[in-house]
């Protein structure tokens, strides 16, 4: 059974924070990984993608891979309002007759408190 | 700016019509995709094309077909409608080389009644 596995929140963290958001994954193959951003009644954005075990940051943002534990999580330093959003992972599974496919995480929602 | 369009923000149609809903793409992208997201079973994909004329099914496909006649224009079919088709359906997009980094379209909310 491929997943993507997230907690569905809401995490609630004061502004200026640092926000935590946490994903676990089934497929030991998988090489692909992301988060997307989602506003409430927005289409899903993409913000973050790691290919290669440890940290890769991107302004604010820093995504952390560990193949070994089938874990990902993406931190958001000095958390602002506008981070307010649903966040989803990501990852590309095994789908059968050596394909891979682009699996969701159901999202987790992040509400940065002023 | 990559745009993706989808021909309807909103749509109402009634159980046992045909649905059509288009996707439009301007960046000359390979790959198109269908999702559908509904609460607590979040984005689930429906169908893909790789490629003009080319089709795969996505984890759910009962009840949904497909067309891809060019490059920029991606079509899902509902068949005949049903109520548990009601929806969000997006749309997304990528370049071959970057399969998974899609760009979404705003989506469509299907109501079926």
């Amino acid at each position: 059974q491929k997943e993507v596995e997230q907690n569905s929140g809401p995490l609630s963290v004061p502004e200026g924070a640092i926000a935590s958001l946490n994903c676990t994954y089934s497929d030991r193959g998988s090489q692909s990984f992301f988060w997307y951003r989602q506003y409430s009644g927005k289409s899903p954005e993409l913000i973050m993608s790691i290919y290669s075990n440890g940290d890769k940051e991107d302004g604010r943002f820093t995504a952390q891979l560990n193949k070994a534990s089938q874990y990902v999580s993406l931190l958001i330093r000095d958390s602002q309002p506008s981070d307010s959003a649903t966040y989803l992972c990501a990852v590309n599974l095994y789908s059968g007759a050596g394909s891979y496919q682009l699996t969701f995480g159901k999202g987790t929602k992040l509400s940065v408190i002023p | 700016d990559v745009k993706v369009t989808q021909s309807s923000r909103y749509l109402v149609k009634r159980t046992g019509e045909k649905v059509f809903l288009e996707c439009v793409q301007d960046m000359d992208h390979e790959n198109m995709f269908w999702y559908r997201q509904d609460p607590g079973l979040g984005l689930r994909l429906i169908y893909f094309s790789y490629d003009v004329k080319m089709k795969e099914k996505g984890d759910i496909p009962e009840g949904y077909s497909v067309s891809r006649e060019k490059k920029e224009r991606f079509s899902l079919i509902l068949e005949s409608a049903s109520t548990n088709q009601t929806s969000m359906y997006l749309c997304a997009s990528s370049t071959r080389l970057a399969v998974y980094e899609q760009y979404f379209g705003p989506g469509t909310r299907l109501t079926v009644t």
